[in-house]
């Protein structure tokens, strides 16, 4: 069951900075955010992952309202290749992983 | 490092007939795995997961079944295939205790 709403599709111009929301406003204290992509006909990708305070590694940067009921994934150059469908996702460390439908991003040059 | 082999990659097979998807992992020991669905243009579904050998989860009743007869090795099988079998089967893991999981290439099955 998932327990995240994302918009359903979203575009970006190539270069510039995508911005991808979640809601996960029963997130419990324990849970974590993660960040998932699937590029068409393929497996899912791990992004990033957060419990409480701001990440940031090499695809992505992950921000966590301070109530941890919303999180925003910002791609800070978005290129063609970063058009995929992103999934946001609330779980406890070593436990199954729900997705929702999440967000169709497209990239356009 | 770690690599997850799932196969075969597309799979054709008619209805009625049974169903086995081999899933497994190297590089780990005592990983969680999971079997997932997706239909075109929809969300993964979380079919099976599993935490050690013979230990199996359920998250949705339908015809098909899982089986873990190795650390490292995940089945997905089914004995009558139905036509809404068709789909995008994807199997999966993660450390235990651990945070992300990686996720196979996927096996598309359709059933004729």
């Amino acid at each position: 069951d998932a327990k995240t709403t994302q918009p359903p599709s979203m575009d970006c111009a190539e270069g510039r900075a995508a911005n991808l929301p979640c809601n996960h406003s029963t997130i419990s204290g324990n849970e974590y955010v993660y960040w998932y992509r699937q590029i068409h006909s393929q497996g899912p990708q791990y992004i990033i992952h957060g419990l409480k305070n701001n990440e940031t590694n090499e695809m992505a940067s992950l921000i966590i309202t301070e109530d941890r009921k919303s999180s925003t994934l910002i791609l800070p150059h978005a290129t063609l290749r970063d058009t995929a469908v992103y999934y946001c996702i609330v779980s406890l460390t070593g436990n199954q992983f729900y997705f929702g439908t999440g967000t169709s991003l497209t990239v356009i040059p | 490092s770690q690599t997850i082999h799932q196969w075969p990659a597309t799979l054709v097979q008619p209805v009625g007939s049974p169903l086995s998807l081999e899933c497994t992992v190297e590089g780990t020991s005592n990983p969680n795995l999971y079997w997932y669905r997706q239909a075109a243009g929809r969300g993964l579904q979380l079919l099976f997961y599993s935490v050690g050998i013979g230990q199996i989860s359920s998250e949705v009743p339908q015809n098909l079944s899982a089986s873990r007869p190795q650390d490292r090795q995940f089945i997905l099988s089914s004995k009558k295939l139905l036509l809404s079998d068709s789909s995008f089967y994807l199997c999966a893991w993660s450390v235990r205790d651990g945070t992300e999981a990686f996720f196979g290439q996927g096996t598309r099955l359709t059933v004729v």
